[in-house]
């Protein structure tokens, strides 16, 4: 089975300020990792992507993501955000070889002015 | 390149009303199709799946049902629609096998009055 945490539901950060979504995940076999954006009533996008090879994930925006498999965490980071970042941004895991991608329950990045 | 279409964009409806809502994907061949339903504040709930034509996996029963007539096209349905129906629909697809990656259309947002 395969399962996602994101312990934050909101994160409110001042513009230009740094920002880290967090995200840990449950899985019994080798997993794929991902970080989607939704703008309000709009569809997922994809913000990046953890298949193999480099720990370090960079994704569109200025966003990256670092795996980590002894703690089982892929983290979102930003160094300086925007006030067009603001949108609810989903964690998502598929073991491989499983046709489902597990989603998180989202955290609300409100980025104040 | 890949596309995915959802229509309509927005419904208002009654309860006891029938509901069809349309999903197309283009560019893409055998694809794995997904139906989830965003309900405020509840994050992503998976309703249907699936990996070939007349193929569908239900994740929550309920009065909603979804139906593929064709590789690229997949239709949710309800032949009476419930107060809680209301909230936004999503499509998305995935690869047959392998990274199951998922892409998603612009969602439809339904009210059910």
């Amino acid at each position: 089975a395969q399962s996602v945490t994101q312990l934050d539901s909101q994160v409110p950060v001042f513009e230009e300020a740094p920002v880290e979504l967090r995200c840990n995940y449950s899985s019994s076999v080798s997993v794929y990792l991902f970080w989607y954006v939704q703008y309000p009533n709009q569809g997922l996008q994809l913000l990046l992507k953890y298949l193999s090879g480099s720990t370090l994930v960079k994704g569109i925006n200025g966003f990256e993501a670092e795996f980590n498999k002894s703690q089982t965490s892929f983290h979102l980071r930003k160094p300086s955000v925007h006030i067009s970042d603001t949108a609810e941004y989903f964690c998502a895991v598929n073991s491989g070889g499983y046709q489902k991608v597990t989603f998180g329950t989202g955290t609300k990045l409100q980025v104040i002015p | 390149s890949q596309t995915i279409h959802q229509w309509p964009a927005t419904l208002v409806q009654p309860v006891g009303s029938p509901l069809s809502l349309e999903c197309t994907v283009e560019g893409t061949s055998n694809p794995n199709l997904y139906w989830y339903r965003q309900a405020a504040g509840r994050g992503l709930q998976l309703l249907f799946y699936s990996v070939g034509i007349g193929q569908i996996s239900s994740e929550v029963p309920q009065n909603l049902s979804a139906s593929r007539p064709q590789d690229r096209q997949f239709i949710l349905s309800s032949k009476k629609l419930l107060l809680s129906d209301s909230g936004f629909y999503l499509c998305a697809w995935s690869v047959s096998s392998g990274i199951y990656e998922q892409y998603f259309g612009p969602g439809t947002r339904l009210t059910v009055t």
